[in-house]
């Protein structure tokens, strides 16, 4: 197991278009999250699935964020007719549901920049 | 409301100690983690906390009190590689999501 990977690494769209991102947790992990994180802030929540189940979604996130685990494995987070304001880095984290000490581990994000 | 604050930037000499402080206001408190993040790179665990008191773990310890609402993450022997944001979170409750404090970026000079 080689960690948590996101794709693409980084993404240069046109305002108004449609960005996928990808995320696969480590395999034996069944909680998976994804942040959001600007320059100089730390990561902000974005949401967080349980198994296939998307059990919590941050209150800042508008429609035209959604997410998707379909089968308790990789995870998918979609924006729709970005804007400018959505250019940042977003990261996809895993944790087993025991072991809370050993923290999350974090994939290496998915930067993206709106133009 | 809910606040964790860190300074914004600490300046260090290698082979020195730094203590890295972080205040938190939460509504539920679950544990807090310490992240270490080189510039451009996802954050990496360095330590938690649940209890109060010190946990050490080789150069890196961090101090919990629950009842003041404060850690710190200490470093020895800083070395040049030690030179990156380090990131306060606390996890409110057992959904395991964390609130994150803007991170301090430390500076090491030889």
């Amino acid at each position: 197991d080689t960690g948590v990977s996101q794709n693409p690494r980084h993404k240069i769209t046109k305002r108004g278009q449609n960005v996928t991102f990808r995320c696969d947790p480590i395999s034996e992990h069944n909680r998976l999250y994804w942040y959001r994180q600007t320059l100089g802030q730390g990561p902000e929540f974005l949401t967080y699935f349980q198994n296939e189940a998307q059990l919590e979604k941050s209150r800042l996130l508008s429609d035209r964020f959604s997410a998707e685990r379909p089968k308790g494995s990789f995870s998918t987070l979609e924006i729709q007719r970005t804007e400018q304001g959505d250019s940042a880095m977003y990261l996809c984290a895993s944790s087993p549901t025991t072991g809370e000490a050993d923290g999350y581990t974090f994939g290496s994000g998915t930067r993206l920049t709106v133009v | 409301g809910q606040n964790i604050d860190q300074p914004t930037e600490m300046t260090a000499t290698e082979g020195a100690i730094v203590q890295i402080n972080c205040t938190y206001q939460t509504s539920g408190f679950n544990g807090l983690f310490w992240y270490q993040q080189h510039a451009g790179e996802a954050p990496t665990f360095l330590s938690y906390n649940v209890l109060d008191g010190l946990e050490e773990k080789g150069r890196f310890s961090s101090f919990l009190s629950r009842s003041k609402g404060y850690s710190y993450l200490l470093l020895k022997e800083l070395q040049m590689k030690d030179s990156a944001s380090y990131l306060c979170a606390v996890r409110q409750d057992s959904n395991y999501q964390l609130i994150w404090g803007a991170g301090t970026k430390l500076i090491i000079k030889p």
